[in-house]
């Protein structure tokens, strides 16, 4: 069965640092891969896919992510965190038998 | 264009009272999600609809809980008779099919005392 896993259940970074969250995915075929952010009291909203092409994948709000195949892996990157970004943030892997699967979240916090 | 949009956005009520919580999803979106998050369990999938029909509703935690479809435009999750570990914020999602990123309302943050 699909799973994804995100290791860190939560991070600090100093604002202006920079950010990577883990992600790994267990899937039989090529996956099709998506970064969610939830800001407290809001649902969730999706910051970036992946479903073929460039590995490089960027997403709103200067996000980008890098899908490793050899690794199982997407992990979320940003190369200057604001204080804003202070959020919740899900992995989550989709697949053609329309299953769809969340991680357990990483909370990130920013401190000035 | 219009998102997901849920309703009421809080629900305060006592144990033993009927809850129902709406959803109306994005057009044109044949998939539809309800999920319950909880600081004790995270984000959990409850039931998925497709064109109206239910297709998984292996979350769905018990009897009390039951969700419908009636159109395309609109679903209800109810609670009956509700409990206070039934209180979470509850979210609904609609899509395009299991390739496609889900699009979620704000959900609805319902406390059952």
């Amino acid at each position: 069965a699909q799973s994804v896993t995100q290791p860190d259940i939560h991070i600090t970074v100093s604002e202006g640092a920079s950010l990577e969250l883990r992600c790994n995915y267990s899937y039989g075929a090529t996956p099709y891969l998506f970064w969610y952010v939830q800001s407290p009291g809001q649902g969730l909203q999706l910051l970036l896919k992946y479903f073929s092409g460039d590995t490089l994948v960027q997403g709103i709000k200067g996000f980008e992510a890098e899908f490793k195949r050899s690794q199982s892996s997407f992990n979320l990157r940003k190369p200057s965190v604001h204080w804003s970004d202070a959020a919740e943030y899900f992995c989550a892997v989709g697949d053609t038998g329309n299953q769809f699967y969340f991680g357990t979240g990483t909370s990130l916090t920013v401190i000035p | 264009d219009a998102g997901v949009i849920q309703s009421p956005r809080h629900e305060v009520t006592e144990m033993g009272q009927e809850v129902t919580l709406r959803c109306k999803p994005i057009s044109g979106h044949d998939y539809l999600f309800w999920y319950r998050q909880t600081m004790m369990r995270g984000l959990e999938l409850l039931i998925y609809f497709n064109n109206n029909v239910p297709i998984d509703d292996s979350g769905m935690p018990e009897d009390r809980f039951s969700a419908k479809m009636p159109n395309a435009s609109f679903s209800t999750l109810k609670i009956q008779p509700s409990e206070p570990r039934d209180s979470a914020v509850y979210f609904c999602a609609s899509s395009l099919g299991g390739t496609q990123p889900q699009h979620f309302g704000d959900g609805t943050r319902l406390s059952i005392l």
